[in-house]
């Protein structure tokens, strides 16, 4: 079945330490995408990538840092100079322009739960 | 940036009612796409719309594109339980350069349905 993977469900980090969250996908899709989600809050973008090598910042890229080697993988790194990470994150990918308007839609991971300790 | 007001923020409802909800924008949307999030999980999307004026139902949820471009409307008919969760509007914007697809999110509207 395709679909988008992120790894691990939940995770727990002590202050001072870089931790990176993993998001893989099957549906061939070309672009992917990083967002935090907080308590009673909407999504916020953190990074996007339209093809391998590539990538461009979000509205709240500070202190987090993503790499795109493959088209199926889009890994995100909280570092320490991230404030307050504790979040759930979510992973998303959407196919590119087909001639249709459907090119908008955005497919989301089960997402990871960063706690910091 | 762009922003979608969503309301209402939280509805408390009894199984067996229909539920309202809309999405607002200052500036016009192309693709209007609701999304429903369970507890600790991912959106999933419910539903797409893409012309102004288009009424699109997905089971008992029924959705549709505000004739001005600027709001859309999700209804839930006769909820049960299971429709516990919460629900974003989302879109990409319009207004200037390219969006490299990315999409502006309601704040959702949080759902909760008593037995």
């Amino acid at each position: 079945d395709g679909g988008i993977t992120q790894s691990p469900k939940y995770l727990f980090r002590k202050e001072g330490q870089n931790v990176t969250l993993s998001c893989e996908q099957n549906l061939n899709h070309d672009a992917m995408y990083w967002y935090r989600q907080d308590p009673g809050q909407g999504l916020r973008l953190i990074y996007y990538s339209q093809i391998v090598n590539d990538f461009q910042k979000g509205d709240i890229a500070e202190g987090y840092s993503v790499s795109r080697e493959k088209k199926e993988s889009f890994p995100l790194t909280v570092t320490s100079a991230q404030k307050n990470p504790t979040a759930f994150y979510l992973c998303a990918s959407r196919k590119l322009a087909g001639g249709t308007l459907s090119y908008n839609e955005q497919f989301f991971g089960p997402g990871t739960r960063l706690t910091v300790l | 940036g762009q922003q979608l007001n969503q309301s209402p923020q939280s509805m408390f409802i009894q199984e067996g009612e229909d539920v309202s909800m809309n999405c607002t924008s200052s500036s016009i949307f192309n693709t209007w796409l609701w999304y429903k999030q369970d507890p600790g999980e991912g959106p999933v999307l419910l539903i797409a719309l893409y012309k102004a004026g288009e009424l699109t139902s997905n089971g008992r949820l029924t959705a549709q594109f505000g004739i001005t471009r600027k709001d859309s409307f999700l209804n839930i008919s006769a909820s049960i339980p299971s429709d516990v969760g919460i629900y974003f509007c989302a879109g990409p914007p319009i207004a200037g350069g390219t969006s490299y697809g990315k999409l502006t999110f309601g704040q959702g509207t949080i759902l909760t349905v008593h037995p």
